[in-house]
């Protein structure tokens, strides 16, 4: 079975600051990977995903990801933070041994940026 | 504008009743997907349909049923309706590459 885990519920980071949300994952073949965001009172946005090929994954508004087979994870990366930044973030994952097109969802990490 | 669209987006109702919410796909999608968000639990995976066909089911209660028609638009129907149900619920569309694209929700409160 597929499963993620976001270990972070909230992580704080000054703005101007590199800003990194863990997370990490479970699947029996390879993983299709993905990071969203979700501002308040609004649906999920898709940032980035990753399928297959490079580990570095360049995103939306200056986010990118680092998939790393040998730990499992693909934390979330942005070299300096804004305070638009602040939203809660989803990792998901798809096993892509799997028939359906079902995506696990990570709890959420609550990103705060302090000004 | 992810271009995936739901109504209601507010939705206030009494114990025991029955709702529909209503979802429409990006142009092309032929994937729902149905979630609810809520702050105890967070985003729970319900159940998908691919070109009018049910493909994968996550955990949509038994109160719970959804479908897809022809013209690819999704309703979700919840009945017997309990406090604890009270949630955002999300649809979503994909397209080939993986990647869904999520409705703005609809928020029902029941009282």
């Amino acid at each position: 079975a597929q499963s993620v885990a976001q270990p972070e519920d909230q992580v704080n980071v000054a703005e101007g600051n590199p800003l990194t949300v863990k997370c990490t994952y479970s699947v029996s073949g390879n993983p299709y990977l993905f990071w969203y965001v979700q501002y308040p009172n609004r649906g999920l946005q898709f940032l980035l995903k990753y399928i297959t090929g490079d580990n570095l994954v360049k995103g939306s508004y200056g986010f990118e990801a680092e998939f790393n087979k040998s730990q499992t994870s693909f934390h979330l990366k942005k070299p300096s933070a804004l305070v638009s930044d602040s939203a809660l973030y989803f990792c998901a994952v798809r096993d892509m041994r799997n028939r359906d097109d079902k995506i696990i969802f990570g709890k959420g990490t609550r990103l705060h940026i302090l000004p | 504008d992810s271009g995936v669209t739901q109504t209601p987006k507010h939705l206030i109702t009494a114990t025991g009743q029955r709702v529909t919410l209503r979802c429409s796909p990006r142009s092309g999608d032929l994937s729902v997907y149905w979630y609810q968000q809520s702050l105890d639990q967070g985003l729970q995976f319900l159940i998908q349909y691919y070109n009018g066909e049910e493909r994968a089911k996550g955990n949509i209660l038994e109160r719970f049923s959804a479908q897809q028609f022809p013209d690819l638009h999704s309703e979700l129907n919840l009945s017997s309706l309990e406090l604890g149900d009270s949630a955002l619920y999300f649809c979503a569309s994909s397209g080939t590459r993986g990647e869904q694209y999520f409705g703005p929700g609809t928020r029902l409160t029941v009282t």
